[in-house]
Parts: structure tokens; C-alpha cells; sequence
């Protein structure tokens, strides 16, 4: 069965400090993975995916199949970055996402 | 110009009665889904549709109608309400594609049963 598993409920930082948001998954197929975030009272929206490889908002996310996770860092965080943050599995072949349980940032002037 | 657009945002209604959410893409999306957040925050899916047809349905119970009229809409019936389907409904959008598919999500709709 597909499983996304991130620790931390909620992970709180100083602006400035590093972020890594733990994403563990389980499945047994090739893993497309993702990063969405919901800002408060916003909708979710995708902030990257592992294929792109890319810098979003200063975030990076690199797939480690060896470890089977795909953590979400960012170097110094701003205090716009606190929001509710998703890690998420597409199921190959089925048209559906995996939601890890959401790990809440909070970020502190 | 909303790309996912869900009505009513809130909805507050008794025990037994049944309600329906709206959902409608203008992304030109073939496949459109219900997704459900609880309490805890949890996301799960609910329904998907490809080209109005179901393709999901992740053992939600009976008394949950999803009815999709054309690609563009889809949208989600609740018979006999109970206190615990009191949950935020989030409907999303995507192309039917095998690979590195982004979802589009609307700004969900927050059911309370009293």
C-alpha cells in the first residue's frame, strides 16, 4: 500500500533559522513525489515536484529513493513561509495523490 | 478568472439533512476529484472523474453522491448529514496523464453538522 509520512506536526523556526520538513513514503512502484502548501485561509496550491528539481521560493526537495524520502529544506526562513505543507505521492496509473498528514511551519520574527 | 471554484464556502446545516457541494474548472481539466480534510488536517481522497466518468472511489459511504454533468463540474451530494462528516471538501483538477500531473485545488468548503 502507498503511505506518505511526515513526523512533524508542527515545526517551529526563528526567521533566518534552516527549514527541513521530513516526507517518508512507502510504495512499491516508481515514486512521483510533491510539496503543496496551504496557506492560511488559501487554497492548496503545488509548490514543487521531484522531477522538476527546482527552486521554489528558496525551497528545494531531493528524492532519495536509497531512503525513501523527499525532504523539504530552504536554507533561511522568512516569516511568510508559515503556512501547512503536504507531502504527496501520485499513485502511477491512478489518478490520484497520497497526502502525508501535513506538517504545520511556523515562523517567529 | 478562479481556476477551481467551489460553492458554498460554508455550510453550516442539522443532523440527517443533505446538502450538496458545487465544483467547477475553467482549466480545460479532464479529471476532477473530491478530496477531504478533517479535523486533524488530514487530506484524503474521496471520488475521481475522468471525462465524467468515476474512476476513484475510495470506500466513502454510500450516503456520498458525486455527480459530474460535464468535464467541467463535479459536484458532491451528502445524504442523511452526520455530526462526523464535519470536515473541509476540497475539490481539485488535473489533465488525465500518466506522469508528473499537477492538481488544482479550489479554496474548499467547510461543512459543519450540528
Amino acid at each position: 500500500a502507498q503511505r506518505v509520512t511526515q513526523p512533524e506536526k508542527l515545526l517551529s523556526v526563528f526567521k533566518g533559522a534552516p527549514v527541513e520538513l521530513k516526507c517518508n513514503y512507502s510504495y512499491s512502484g516508481s515514486p512521483e513525489l510533491f510539496w503543496y502548501v496551504q496557506y492560511s485561509r488559501q487554497r492548496l496550491q503545488l509548490l514543487l515536484r521531484h522531477i522538476s528539481r527546482e527552486s521554489i521560493k528558496g525551497f528545494t526537495a531531493d528524492l532519495n529513493k536509497g531512503e525513501t524520502s523527499f525532504h523539504l529544506k530552504k536554507p533561511f526562513a522568512q516569516e511568510e513561509d508559515s503556512a501547512m505543507y503536504y507531502c504527496a505521492l501520485r499513485v502511477t496509473g491512478f489518478q490520484k495523490l497520497v497526502f502525508g498528514t501535513g506538517t504545520r511551519l511556523l515562523v517567529s520574527p | 478568472d478562479t481556476a477551481v471554484s467551489q460553492t458554498p464556502k460554508y455550510l453550516v446545516t442539522q443532523m440527517g439533512n443533505d446538502k450538496s457541494i458545487k465544483c467547477e474548472q475553467n482549466l480545460g481539466h479532464d479529471t476532477m476529484y473530491w478530496y477531504k480534510q478533517d479535523s486533524k488536517k488530514f487530506l484524503k481522497i474521496m471520488f475521481s472523474y475522468n471525462n465524467k466518468e468515476l474512476i476513484i472511489n475510495e470506500t466513502v459511504p454510500n450516503r456520498f453522491s458525486p455527480k459530474s454533468p460535464d468535464k467541467a463540474h463535479l459536484n458532491l451530494h451528502i445524504n442523511s448529514l452526520e455530526l462526523g462528516d464535519s470536515a473541509v471538501y476540497f475539490c481539485a483538477s488535473s489533465h488525465y496523464s500518466p506522469s508528473n500531473t499537477e492538481a488544482f485545488f479550489g479554496q474548499g468548503t467547510r461543512l459543519t453538522v450540528v
